[in-house]
């Protein structure tokens, strides 16, 4: 079993759309989560970091964690054509810099 | 900031041939990653240093890999001699030691071997 699942989709929404992301864990070790979003050609970029469980938000972006789960989302709101890309969860112990890279889903979003 | 430096942005080589990939991180990082991404494996870990130090190799995949950190502001990842089956992009990502969990990625070397 991976440390980290991530469904790759693709997934294909209309322009405005409400977006949900998500990741599975195995690891009880994980506090650290992320979200990175890779546009084509591009290095990752970090987008949402959140340190243990609860929400945070920013802007259209809202990460979820559920540690009792182990479980994480990303929700866009009112997505948009410009946020089309493939997006990376990414997770981290305490200890140590090793992180888990989910395989990244797919996104496009049709105008 | 210019944020993290690599170069090539691409490489073309034919197999058997040495590959050396830079990077340089953002002033004032102070750990330093090596990661490859391919469409069957995702983004791995290759190596990564802590003030130039390496402290975490076991992601290399071969003794035909290597990687140096030679100062603060400069690191390489060298490929000897080189295989098809290293065809992938590579991308070296910087962070601050204190706030580690946030990595900063460069725009990454995408090498192929042919």
């Amino acid at each position: 079993q991976k440390e980290v699942e991530q469904d790759p989709g693709p997934l294909s929404v209309p322009e405005g759309a409400i977006v949900s992301l998500n990741c599975t864990y195995s690891n009880s070790a994980f506090q650290y989560f992320m979200w990175y979003r890779q546009y084509s050609r591009k290095g990752p970029e970090l987008l949402m970091y959140t340190y243990s469980s609860g929400n945070k938000e920013d802007g259209r972006f809202t990460a979820q964690v559920d540690k009792s789960s182990k479980y994480i989302s990303l929700f866009i709101r009112d997505s948009q054509p410009s946020d089309s890309a493939t997006y990376l969860c990414a997770m981290s112990a305490n200890t140590g810099n090793q992180f888990y890279f989910g395989t990244g889903t797919s996104l496009t979003v049709i105008p | 900031d210019a944020g993290v430096i690599q170069s090539p942005r691409h490489e073309v080589t034919e197999m058997g041939q040495e590959v050396t990939l830079r990077c340089k991180p953002i002033s004032g990082h102070n750990s330093l990653f090596w990661y490859r991404q391919t469409m069957m494996r995702g983004l791995e870990l290759l190596i990564y240093f802590n003030n130039n130090v390496p402290i975490d190799d076991s992601g290399m995949p071969e003794d035909r890999f290597s990687a140096k950190m030679p100062n603060a502001s400069f690191s390489t990842l060298k490929i000897q001699p080189s295989e098809p089956r290293d065809s992938a992009v590579y991308f070296c990502a910087s962070a601050l030691d204190r706030g580690r969990k946030k990595q900063y990625f460069g725009p990454g070397t995408r090498l192929t071997v042919t």
